[in-house]
């Protein structure tokens, strides 16, 4: 059973900061992985989604990298700002369904 | 429509009752998912439809659940004997193929909370 984890749970960080978010995986064996984010009370909104036969996807200023073999992915957020606070997800997809990390929350302050 | 929609986006209900939870999916969507999300965890796989058909119902926690989509657009969710335990947001998101490679689009979920 693919199982997905997210390190740190949580993350506080001054505005202006570069910083990595961690995902990793146990099944190798995926379609694709995505990286969503949530803000309290909200859906989720897709950010980057990454098929397993790339290494990596950029967005403004995210950028998302893909090792399928080592089960890892990473998000890049750089020059954070306030607005960036919220929770991120990974998924990746096995098929059928989108099986997620634990999120990390991550506060950003002024 | 524009996104993804839920009905309701709230619902409370007491132990024991029968709820529907409505999922309005992006229009030519073919493919819907279900997912429930408790406090504070990532959100967890229920069902899965490509067109009007259960592609893949592994996630139910048990025969108390049921979820339908009769016409291949929008999908009702059934709780029957609701649990305190069931207590949570569901999550609906759509694609357009669903083959594994497109990007699933959430709705904003309806929190359950059962008394």
């Amino acid at each position: 059973k693919q199982e997905v984890t997210q390190i740190p749970a949580a993350l506080s960080v001054p505005e202006g900061e570069n910083l990595v978010l961690n995902c990793s995986f146990t099944d190798s064996a995926i379609y694709n992985l995505q990286w969503f984010r949530q803000d309290p009370g909200k859906g989720l909104t897709s950010l980057l989604l990454i098929q397993s036969s790339q290494r990596e996807q950029t967005s403004g200023r995210l950028n998302a990298s893909l090792d399928k073999s080592s089960g890892r992915s990473t998000l890049y957020i750089a020059a954070s700002q306030p607005g960036d606070s919220a929770t991120y997800l990974c998924a990746v997809e096995d098929g059928n369904m989108l099986t997620f990390g634990g999120g990390t929350r991550l506060m950003v302050k002024p | 429509g524009a996104g993804v929609s839920q009905t309701p986006s709230n619902k409370v209900t007491e132990k024991g009752k029968y709820v529907e939870l409505r999922c309005d999916p992006i229009s030519g969507h073919t493919a819907l998912y279900w997912y429930r999300q408790s406090l504070g965890q990532g959100p967890e796989f229920l069902i899965y439809f490509q067109g009007t058909g259960a592609a893949d119902d592994s996630g139910l926690p048990n025969d108390r659940f049921f979820a339908v989509r009769p016409e291949g657009s929008v999908s009702t969710l059934k709780i029957q004997r609701t649990e305190r335990g069931d207590s949570a947001v569901y999550l609906c998101a759509s694609s357009l193929i669903g083959t594994g490679t497109d990007t699933q689009y959430f709705g904003p979920g309806t929190r359950l909370t059962v008394l």
